[in-house]
């Protein structure tokens, strides 16, 4: 049981390049979430999904775009890389946002890229 | 706009000490309350979950209480071990269930 699994583990884009980060999960868990984390800062909602085929836009979605077409599999594309976009990126799920323990988010051990 | 704030940004402590992490947040309409442990290059580790309704929640030597009226959520640490070098985030669980995290409290345990 790997949990959450995400890759790579560090990007190197330049400008304007495109990108796919992956983020698969073996939990069966029904939410998945995308954040980044820039230095000193909080971690930031970008997209998350509340199964397959449903996805919907967090605080940063500018510049992102994601599917999801199976339960496993959470995708973030990055179409034209800014170096604002430099960040690192976590993918998280959780079993059933509102009822009692079945909340916990569990993460995975994110991606870092930078853009030049 | 929630705006959740840790305070201080870092902390070092000899060995043994008790360590009181602090969560202060602006909106006290939160549904749950989460703390997690974040060691370096890694990714975040669920600590403790308190619900709204629930005052405290206890997991060994962690105790993290809540109080929603004061937009306050402290996190206990009893008997600090080098072990627990870290940085600590707390993030407040909305009704539509998205968070939003503190920019973490980084813990040095001195041995």
């Amino acid at each position: 049981n790997a949990g959450v699994t995400q890759t790579p583990k560090f990007r190197i884009l330049k400008i304007g390049q495109s990108m796919t980060l992956q983020c698969a999960q073996d939990m069966n868990h029904n939410y998945m979430y995308w954040y980044r984390q820039d230095p000193g800062m909080g971690l930031k909602l970008i997209y998350y999904s509340v199964g397959a085929g449903i996805t919907d836009k967090g605080e940063v979605p500018n510049g992102y775009n994601v599917s999801r077409s199976t339960t496993e599999d959470f995708p973030l594309r990055l179409e034209l890389a800014a170096p604002s976009q430099t960040s690192v990126y976590f993918c998280a799920i959780s079993r059933t946002p509102g009822v009692e323990g079945q909340e916990t988010q569990y993460f995975g051990p994110g991606t870092r890229l930078l853009v030049l | 706009k929630q705006e959740v704030t840790q305070i201080p940004a870092a902390l070092s402590v000899p060995e043994g000490e008790n360590l009181v992490l602090n969560c202060s947040f602006t909106d006290s309409a939160i549904y749950n309350l989460q703390w997690f442990r974040q060691d370096p290059g890694k990714g975040l580790t669920s600590l403790l979950l308190i619900q709204s309704s629930q005052r405290e929640q206890t997991s060994g030597r962690l105790n993290a209480s809540l109080d929603k009226s004061s937009g306050r959520s402290t996190l206990y640490i009893a008997a600090s071990q080098p072990g627990d070098s870290a940085t600590y985030l707390c993030a407040v669980i909305h009704s539509d269930y998205k968070l939003s995290f503190g920019a973490g409290t980084t813990v040095t345990v001195r041995a």
